[in-house]
């Protein structure tokens, strides 16, 4: 079935360091791509998309390119920040499948 | 309201109880979804509505659990005879169309702990 494999974490890193967490994902058909990101209490944000092939997807310094000859999505910032520190998830929908499927999430710490 | 809002934020019941969860999705928005996150794992689909009908409910574990959507608005998901393995964070979204790729906007859940 179609499923999103991200990353282990928790994941720490020091201001100003660069970011990456790994997202790769099967499917049967052409997804469209996302990372959600989650703060200490609140709901679920969208932080980026990307709905075909080749299209990067970007917002607050994050970028993440559709790869789909490693059906690959990963999450990247040059420069992160305390604020940054948050549960970021991966998730892939089907054109046609409304739903989202997720990954198991990364938590990310960045100390000052 | 401005934003997917879920009652009650935090719920305790017991083994065996039901127990129902409200969803006031974004004003407008025709698609509505829920989810469950167990502790440490990422949401898990459980059911979408187009309007007032379940367009695709294949994430209901099983018949214990019901959702409706009367008006095409609110949605209350309801679990009957609840266990122990029901405890997890209930995630209610809602989006625009529905249509794949578009956005979708989450509450903040209800955590939901079955003693």
């Amino acid at each position: 079935g179609d499923s999103v494999t991200q990353m282990e974490g928790p994941v720490t890193l020091s201001e100003e360091a660069f970011l990456t967490i790994n997202c790769t994902y099967t499917a049967t058909g052409y997804p469209s791509l996302f990372w959600y990101v989650q703060y200490p209490g609140e709901g679920l944000q969208l932080l980026l998309k990307a709905t075909k092939a080749d299209d990067k997807g970007s917002n607050k310094g994050f970028e993440a390119t559709y790869r789909k000859e490693t059906t690959s999505f990963h999450l990247e910032k040059g420069s992160v920040q305390v604020s940054d520190s948050a549960v970021y998830f991966c998730a892939l929908s089907l054109q046609g499948a409304q739903k989202l499927v997720f990954g198991q999430g990364t938590r990310l710490t960045i100390n000052p | 309201g401005a934003g997917v809002s879920q009652t009650p934020s935090n719920k305790v019941t017991e083994k065996g109880k039901y127990v129902e969860l409200r969803c006031d999705p974004i004003s407008g928005h025709t698609a509505l979804y829920w989810y469950r996150q167990s502790l440490g794992q990422g949401p898990e689909f459980l059911i979408y509505f187009q309007g007032t009908g379940a367009a695709d409910d294949s994430g209901l574990p099983n018949d214990r659990f019901f959702a409706v959507r009367p008006e095409g608005s609110v949605s209350t998901l309801k679990i009957q005879r609840t266990e122990r393995g029901d405890s997890a964070v209930y995630l209610c979204a809602s989006s625009l169309n529905g249509f794949g790729g578009t956005e979708a906007f989450f509450g903040q859940g209800t955590r939901l702990t079955v003693v």
